[in-house]
């Protein structure tokens, strides 16, 4: 059974870079027909989806952080991981990856929802 | 952005109450809707994607409906393991977005 597991620093200093990796267990991130996103949900408030990774290299990220995110996979360790520039403390969330099960494409669009999460890990941006 | 809505914001029912969640797009997403349940301090949760189809594992007493812009969310007989918040999540389009989410809770 597949599973995904958060990881990486707790706490950011205002203005640094937040880096979180996600592992997967039990199933390869090279494996067709699925994404892979990041997700955060900021204290007490609803989710905001931060972008994915498709395993040809196709990424998308959120207009809102496009500028400061960035997706990346490393194959060889099967985990993804994100990078976030430049945090301030609305950047405070709980981070979740998760796999996005493709239903259809057409051209680099991927139609997908989100069957499988991790269980999250806390940031803070605190100085 | 699409912008998805959901209403009522909190809803309270007691066990074995019919419930039902609306959620609404701002543009047409066809039926490329999801529906997730959260507890606190846990990950979200699939129940529905592309609006009716139930996600394996997940109890019949959840149904999903709709296409277009309106979509509902129905519990048939509520149990008390289904108190906690619902998203709606629209994948028609970039970027991604939730609904604000509905808490059920107890009357």
């Amino acid at each position: 059974q597949l599973q995904l597991q958060e990881s990486g620093s707790g706490l950011v200093k205002p203005s640094q870079t937040l880096s979180l990796t996600c592992a997967v267990s039990g199933g390869s991130i090279s494996s067709g027909g699925y994404s892979w996103s990041w997700i955060r949900q900021p204290p007490g408030k609803g989710l905001e989806w931060i972008g994915y990774m498709y395993h040809r290299g196709i990424t998308y990220y959120n207009p809102s952080l496009k500028s400061r995110v960035t997706i990346s996979v490393d194959r060889s360790k099967n985990h993804f991981s994100l990078n976030l520039s430049s945090v301030t403390a609305a950047d405070t969330a709980v981070y979740y990856c998760a796999r996005g099960v493709v239903v259809a494409a057409a051209d680099i669009y991927h139609y997908f929802y989100m069957d499988v999460w991790g269980k999250g890990t806390t940031v803070t941006v605190s100085s | 952005d699409i912008q998805m809505t959901q209403s009522p914001s909190t809803l309270s029912a007691s066990v074995g109450d019919r419930v039902t969640i609306t959620c609404r797009a701002s543009q047409s997403i066809s039926s490329w809707l999801a529906w997730y349940q959260q507890k606190p301090g846990k990950a979200p949760k699939v129940l529905i994607y592309k609006a009716s189809s139930l996600e394996s594992g997940v109890p019949s007493r959840f149904s999903g409906s709709g296409s277009g812009t309106e979509f509902t969310l129905t519990i048939s007989s509520l149990q008390p393991d289904d108190f906690a918040t619902y998203y709606c999540q629209q994948y028609n389009s970039y970027p991604i977005t939730f609904g604000p989410g509905t808490k059920v809770d107890i009357k």
